[in-house]
């Protein structure tokens, strides 16, 4: 029940193209997604989180949409650029617990120019 | 600097060998957490701190592992008697206020265990 997971595990996109991350969580006392963003040697940075009240986020080139009753989540980068090839992982929490997060198996991105 | 630092930045040992390492957090972040991450997996949740009180430790987190975080400021996590299976990246991550829910983590620690 705390698992997270992530699909597809690695997605290659053209440049100025759409990429589609998906991830599907069982735990309903979940009610923090974050996506974070990680390079090689680097430690994860966050991109963008949700909370379950709204359907969809949207910063920048960064949308994330929820589906509640679903219980899933994805994250879509428009116009994808070579500088967004990275590992992307989702996560979920539960904030009035301790707020640990359990990540997803995480996706590689490479974006072709 | 006003990010998660954490040392060392690599760190080779030879089984048997205890280890120590080091996370310093955001200043005034009273939240800190360790996960480890292994190769092509996504980071797992080993132990959790609010100041000084360890308030969760995963079961992943065996005899061999100890976490501390005196006055509540700087974290070491030290594992004793390494085996190979302890070869990963050691990620620290600290938070602030219960509000505040997002995570900031360190460059990590890899280990690497001969």
């Amino acid at each position: 029940q705390q698992q997270v997971k992530q699909s597809p595990q690695s997605l290659i996109v053209q440049k100025g193209g759409i990429s589609i991350i998906n991830c599907a969580y069982e735990n309903t006392a979940f009610d923090y997604f974050p996506w974070y963003q990680q390079f090689p040697g680097k430690g994860p940075a966050l991109l963008i989180a949700i909370r379950p009240d709204v359907s969809e986020k949207k910063e920048g080139r960064f949308t994330i949409s929820f589906n509640k009753s679903a219980k899933q989540f994805s994250l879509h980068i428009m116009d994808s650029q070579p500088g967004d090839s990275a590992t992307y992982f989702c996560a979920a929490a539960d904030s009035g617990n301790t707020g640990k997060l359990i990540f997803g198996q995480g996706t590689t991105l490479q974006v072709k120019p | 600097d006003t990010g998660v630092s954490q040392n060392p930045r690599h760190k080779i040992t030879k089984r048997g060998q205890n280890v120590t390492f080091r996370c310093d957090p955001i200043s005034e972040h009273n939240r800190l957490y360790w996960y480890r991450q292994t190769l092509g997996q996504g980071p797992e949740f080993l132990t959790y701190f609010q100041n000084e009180a360890q308030l969760e430790k995963s079961r992943l987190l065996s005899d061999r592992f100890s976490a501390e975080r005196p006055k509540g400021s700087f974290s070491t996590l030290e594992i004793q008697r390494t085996e190979q299976g302890d070869s990963a990246m050691y990620l620290c991550a600290s938070r602030g206020q219960k509000w505040e829910e997002t995570q900031y983590f360190g460059p990590g620690t890899r280990l690497l265990v001969l």
